[in-house]
């Protein structure tokens, strides 16, 4: 079985500071990785995803996340952080058993910006 | 374009009532999932449709849950006797390509919120 561990509960930020959410992953296969966002009361949004193309994965709204399998790890950074960028911020693997795409979600990391 | 429709966005339910949530997914799109996503919590896989086939129900945690699509675009998930550990919010996406493949991106609904009483 394939797992995500979001090493963060909580991350907060001053806007205009850079943005790391950490994020290792446990896969028997070469897995594909995601990262969505989900702001309050509304649908989860697909930010980026790597799959075993280049390890350095660029996303929508300046985000980018860097695939390291030597560290099983795919964390998200952005350079700067904007107060829009408040959310919940999932890691995610898919798990190709059944030969299906679900996805394994992590538990979350709520990105607070403080002014 | 139109992206994933659910309805009800938000529905209350009395312990030991069955419910129904409805899923739209993009039009075209072969596989369609649902997922479970407690307060607190990601979502959690339940089950996966290719077209009409339930090809997985791996996650479904009770046989008081079932799920269909029987002409392989909108799904129903439905619920019986349902009981307060049932209350979450319940996710729908679907994906382009068929299950397996790695270009698959999944598009999500806004999710019906299901409160039990």
């Amino acid at each position: 079985a394939q797992s995500v561990t979001q090493l963060d509960s909580h991350v907060s930020v001053s806007e205009g500071t850079p943005v790391l959410l950490r994020c290792n992953y446990s896969s028997s296969y070469s897995p594909s990785l995601f990262w969505y966002v989900q702001h309050p009361n509304k649908g989860l949004q697909l930010l980026l995803k790597y799959t075993s193309a280049a390890t350095l994965v660029k996303g929508i709204n300046g985000f980018e996340a860097e695939f390291k399998k030597s560290e099983t790890s795919f964390h998200l950074t952005k350079p700067s952080a904007h107060m829009s960028d408040a959310a919940e911020y999932f890691c995610v693997v898919s798990d190709r058993d059944f030969g299906n795409e679900k996805l394994t979600f992590g538990t979350g990391t709520r990105l607070t910006i403080i002014p | 374009g139109a992206g994933v429709s659910q309805s009800p966005r938000y529905k209350v339910a009395k312990r030991g009532q069955d419910v129904a949530l409805r899923c739209d997914p993009i039009s075209g799109h072969v596989s369609l999932f649902w997922y479970q996503q407690a307060l607190g919590q990601g979502p959690e896989f339940l089950t996966y449709f290719q077209n009409e086939a339930q090809l997985d129900k791996s996650g479904l945690p009770s046989d008081r849950f079932f799920a269909e699509r029987p002409e392989g675009s909108v799904s129903t998930l439905k619920i019986q006797r349902t009981q307060q550990e049932d209350s979450a919010v319940y996710l729908c996406a679907s994906s382009l390509a068929p299950g397996g493949s790695r270009e698959g991106t999944q598009y999500f609904g806004p999710g019906t919120r299901l409160t039990v009483l």
